[in-house]
This record gives C-alpha cells, structure tokens and sequence, in this order.
C-alpha cells in the first residue's frame, strides 16, 4: 500500500529536549515536504527536499532542522523545542510529474 | 507572493443541502488548483484538482472549476452527507519552470452536517 508513515503520532516534551519526527514513503517520491497547521492559519510549508541530499527552506524554518540521506526518509528535528512549536505537523510527498501531494497522518507535538 | 483565501467556517449543513465553499487565489502565470480534505484525526487527502483554466475537477460527488478570470475554484456539492464532515482546504502550486516544490494552502473550512 503506497503511503507516507510519520513517528511518532503523540509526543509532549519539555523546553530544549531535542527531538526527531520521523518520515517515510514508499513510493520511490522525489519531493518531501514538512508542514506545520496551526488553528487560524492552515498549513504552513516548514522543509522542503526535491532530492536525496537538496533541502531548501519552506516559510517558516526557525527552529527546526532536516535531512534526506535516502530518498524515502525525511526526518524532522527540532534541536531546542520552545512552547511556539506546540502544534500538528504533516510530512508528505510527491513524484517530479504529479502535482498530487501525499500526507502521512500527522504527529502532534506538546512542548511544555 | 502567492495566497489563497478561502470562506471562514464553520459551515453547518442538514444532509442533502447543497454546499459551496468559496475560494480565490493570487499567484502569478497559471498555477495549478486543487482541494484537499482532512477528515478528523487523519492527514489531508486530496480531493480534486485542475492544472488549467476552465478545468473542471471532480470526485464523490464534488466540483470545482478553475476560473481564470475571476482567480477562483470554488467548491460545490449538489446534496452532502454526514460523511462529508471535514475540513476542506484550498490550495495552490505554482509552475516554476516545469516543478512543483510548494503548496499554498488557505485556511481551511470546517463543514458539519447534521442528520
């Protein structure tokens, strides 16, 4: 089954622990984004990869980190989470030729 | 830069109403549209999409056309049921060169219908 697989689903952490949220495809997908959506203002593109080692920044970068060593992961990293990154974050993916965006489930994170 | 505005919720139907959300955009050139839904707990799933003017997307009973003249998609329902419950999120990406790095999405609008 094709589909994008994120971990973990739960998390709540403290000020400055770091931590990593895992992503994953299975459809051999060029592209991988991350996404932050925040009540009141939607989705918000936070990294995007176009290939294994090509990142580039989304609009709203601070505070976080990623890589793509292999082309079906695309981890996040938060290195010093702060309260503001308190939210719901989606990884997806895409094939150069399809402008169809697939969404893992989402990860809720807490930062206390 | 591009945006997307779409109508603020909650919107609230009885099942078999007729539904419209309405949406516009901002983008340069001709981007491509699309309407994803998120169904509650779960990531967002696309909807239907249009990659040029006067395009008509549809699936499950939904439609949205591109309007290039007046920047819109609107999206319509003829008669929604309980399942349609969602929130239905506009989105755009532009055509840069032939590659697709980046929705915009609007804000989303939540629909509940009632029994």
């Amino acid at each position: 089954e094709a589909q994008v697989t994120q971990n973990p689903r739960y998390l709540i952490t403290v000020t400055g622990k770091k931590l990593t949220v895992t992503c994953s495809q299975n459809m051999n997908h060029e592209y991988m984004s991350w996404y932050r959506q925040d009540p009141g203002l939607g989705l918000r593109q936070i990294y995007y990869s176009m290939n294994v080692e090509v990142t580039d920044k989304g609009d709203v970068p601070e505070g976080y980190k990623v890589s793509r060593k292999e082309k079906r992961n695309f981890p996040l990293i938060l290195e010093s989470p702060s309260p503001n990154q308190t939210s719901l974050y989606f990884c997806a993916s895409w094939g150069s030729f399809d402008y169809e965006q697939y969404f893992g489930p989402g990860t809720r994170l807490t930062v206390t | 830069g591009d945006s997307v505005t779409q109508m603020e919720g909650p919107v609230t139907l009885s099942e078999e109403a007729f539904l419209t959300i309405n949406c516009t955009y901002t983008a340069t050139g001709y981007p491509s549209l699309f309407w994803y839904v998120q169904y509650p707990g779960e990531g967002l799933q696309l909807l239907l999409k249009a990659t040029k003017a006067d395009d008509k997307g549809s699936n499950k009973g939904f439609e949205a056309t591109y309007r290039k003249e007046t920047t819109s998609f609107h999206l319509e329902k003829g008669s929604v049921q309980v399942s349609d419950s969602a929130v239905y999120f506009c989105a755009l990406t532009p055509r840069v060169g032939g590659s697709n790095y980046k929705l915009t999405f609007g804000k989303g609008t939540l629909l509940t219908v009632n029994p």
